[in-house]
């Protein structure tokens, strides 16, 4: 069956500090991978996505993610949070024009 | 370019009451979602349409929840009558055909059910 697990439901991180946010899917075919980003009473909004090639990929406001096949993981990264990163973030598996959700990881950062 | 449009915001309502939201997708994207977001969980989703045809409303319970895309533009999504465990933020996505699976998403709609 295909799923996607972020298994921290909740991460507090210290501003200018580093963060990773855990991603493992259950796919039977090659994935397009994504991540979302949810600010409160927001809609979602595209950080990343990874179809082929490069198995890293950047995306907007200073993330970037690499997949590994191995592991059947997309993690998300960023070298330095600011506070304004602080929302929920979603990743996602997605064929034949659908998306499967993660339950999310909120992200909170302390001052 | 305009982003995928819903309204309203936000929506309370009496547990048995009937409420419809509305989405508006962008221009010239077929692919037209709804999901299901409850409190502390990623969005689900209830029915795909493309274009005016239903593509895939298996999670949809249609006993009380009914979608169209009438001329496969706007889409209204119905509930009735409502249930305590179908208050949730509401979310409309869309999708262009050449895409690859990228969704975008509008701002949704919160329904309180009291």
């Amino acid at each position: 069956a295909q799923s996607v697990t972020q298994p921290d439901i909740h991460i507090t991180v210290s501003e200018g500090a580093s963060l990773e946010l855990r991603c493992n899917y259950s796919y039977g075919a090659t994935p397009y991978l994504f991540w979302y980003v949810q600010s409160p009473g927001q809609g979602l909004q595209l950080l990343l996505k990874y179809f082929s090639g490069d198995t890293l990929v950047q995306g907007i406001k200073g993330f970037e993610a690499e997949f590994k096949r191995s592991q059947s993981s997309f993690n998300l990264r960023k070298p330095s949070v600011h506070w304004s990163d602080a929302a929920e973030y979603f990743c996602a598996v997605g064929g034949g024009g659908k998306l499967i959700f993660g339950q999310g990881t909120e992200l909170s950062v302390k001052p | 370019e305009a982003g995928v449009a819903q309204s309203p915001r936000y929506k309370i309502i009496e547990k048995r009451q009937s409420v419809a939201f509305w989405c508006n997708p962008i221009s010239g994207h077929a692919t037209l979602y709804w999901y299901q977001q409850i409190l502390g969980q990623g969005p689900k989703l209830l029915i795909q349409f493309q274009n005016n045809g239903v593509v895939d409303d298996s999670q949809l319970p249609k006993d009380r929840f009914s979608a169209e895309r009438l001329k496969g533009v706007d889409s209204t999504l119905k509930i009735q009558p409502a249930k305590l465990e179908d208050s949730a933020v509401y979310l409309c996505a869309d999708r262009e055909s050449s895409s690859y699976n990228e969704q975008f998403f509008g701002p949704g709609t919160r329904l309180t059910v009291l």
